[in-house]
């Protein structure tokens, strides 16, 4: 079956402590990104890549890190530097970008800080 | 800056009502609209996609338009089932980077 996968499904953070969320895709798309969700929020855009060995940042990239060593790979690492990390984080993959770009998403991370 | 709106922001129908729920943008510039179902803690699932220079989609007992210079879209639902019951989210991308999310209607289907 194709699609996207990520882990874990729950994930607790000490204070300080770097953490490190997977995303696989099997789609051959493209093009990968990352969003975080907070209640009564819309998805925002932490960063996105279009292809491999280049990626960007979006709307919140302060305090996340990303690498796109493979097609099929897109690893989200939250970073001490982000203040508020208690969210929901999705991963999406899309075929190209531009007006082809129906984007298709994993199960999603909890993270927690504890 | 694109914002998105989606109203109401929840519903609550008896099973077998048709419905509608709408989403408002404000930028008519888009490449297109996705209208997505996200259930309690789960990902998104792409329900329909329309172009910019589409006017309607239909998927079994969805059906999705597009009115680009007012900044609208509906997603009607016919012959709602309690399996219906999620959170319905709409989407306008303007590129990579310019995906912008409703915050989402809650629906209810009540049997």
């Amino acid at each position: 079956d194709g699609g996207i996968t990520q882990s874990p499904k729950y994930l607790f953070r000490k204070e300080g402590q770097n953490v490190t969320l997977s995303c696989e895709q099997n789609l051959n798309h493209d093009a990968m990104y990352w969003y975080r969700q907070d209640p009564g929020q819309g998805l925002r855009l932490i960063y996105y890549s279009q292809i491999v060995n280049d990626f960007q940042k979006g709307d919140i990239a302060e305090g996340y890190s990303v690498s796109r060593e493979k097609k099929e790979s897109f690893p989200l690492t939250v970073t001490s530097a982000q203040k508020n990390p208690t969210a929901f984080y999705l991963c999406a993959s899309s075929k190209t970008g531009g007006s082809n770009n129906e984007q298709f998403f994993g199960p999603g991370t909890r993270l927690t800080v504890l | 800056k694109q914002e998105v709106t989606q109203i109401p922001a929840a519903l609550s129908v008896p099973e077998g009502e048709n419905l509608v729920l709408n989403c408002s943008f404000t930028d008519s510039a888009i490449y297109n609209l996705q209208w997505f179902r996200q259930d309690p803690g789960k990902g998104l699932t792409s329900l329909l996609l329309i172009q910019s220079s589409q006017r309607e989609q239909t998927s079994g007992r969805l059906n999705a338009s597009l009115d680009k210079s007012s900044g609208r879209s509906t997603l009607y639902i016919a012959a709602s089932q309690p399996g219906d019951s999620a959170t319905y989210l709409c989407a306008v991308s303007g590129g990579y980077q310019k995906v912008t999310f409703g915050i989402g209607t809650k629906l209810q289907v009540i049997p």
